[in-house]
């Protein structure tokens, strides 16, 4: 089955800084990539997500690019708030219903105000 | 309308007791889905339906039991649990076919006493 590593486990920097997140996956055949943000005691929502036709997309102050030859992506938020503290899970999927992602551990983003 | 309803937010229950979770949503979406979540972990997957059909069953015990009674409802039921099935569980939807959004609930906080 599909395996996602995510690194790092926690993360922080000063607001304004940049942060990035990266994942791994060992499914060659994963085609979809979804990012969760948590807020402490809240329900995951979907942040950003990108198929596997497409190398880069943005929104915003976040971004996620993908190499599917190395398998892996990541998550880029630029200009970072307090608002923007959370946990952060990156998943992959194949072709099969959305809900079936496997997830990544997660990382603990803390922005430093 | 883009919300996932799941009552109750919080349960506690003995061992002994039998209690259920409910999910609604009205998205049309035809896949449903009950995760479990400890602190500070990801979502583990319990379920999965697919046309009001159990299409997954992530080796869950049997003190578990999903019932779909249609395409917009979701329950979970709960008997002689243990003090570790103790987490936030959560239910998402989302279309069917993969590489689409999962929307979560909100959650139910279970604690087992």
């Amino acid at each position: 089955g599909e395996n996602v590593e995510q690194h790092p486990s926690t993360l922080s920097v000063q607001e304004g800084d940049s942060a990035v997140i990266k994942c791994t996956y060992s499914d060659s055949a994963s085609n979809y990539f979804p990012w969760y943000k948590q807020e402490l005691g809240k329900r995951p929502q979907l942040i950003i997500d990108i198929r596997s036709n497409v190398g880069e997309k943005k929104d915003q102050r976040i971004a996620v690019t993908l190499n599917k030859t190395a398998k892996h992506f990541s998550l880029h938020i630029t200009e970072t708030q307090p608002e923007d503290s959370a946990v952060y899970f990156c998943a992959a999927n194949y072709n099969t219903n959305a809900g079936k992602s496997t997830f990544g551990d997660g990382t603990t983003l803390t922005v430093k105000p | 309308d883009t919300e996932v309803t799941q009552t109750p937010k919080h349960l506690v229950m003995g061992m002994t007791n039998k209690k259920s979770l409910k999910c609604e949503q009205h998205m049309g979406h035809r896949a449903m889905y009950w995760y479990k979540q400890k602190a500070k972990k990801p979502p583990e997957l319990m379920f999965v339906y697919s046309y009001e059909k159990l299409s997954i069953n992530e080796s869950v015990p049997s003190r578990f039991s999903p019932e779909c009674p249609n395409s917009s409802l979701l329950n979970l039921h709960l008997h002689a649990l243990q003090p570790e099935d103790s987490a936030l569980y959560l239910c998402a939807s989302s279309q069917t076919g993969g590489r689409t959004e999962a929307f979560f609930g909100q959650g139910t906080r279970l604690t087992v006493v």
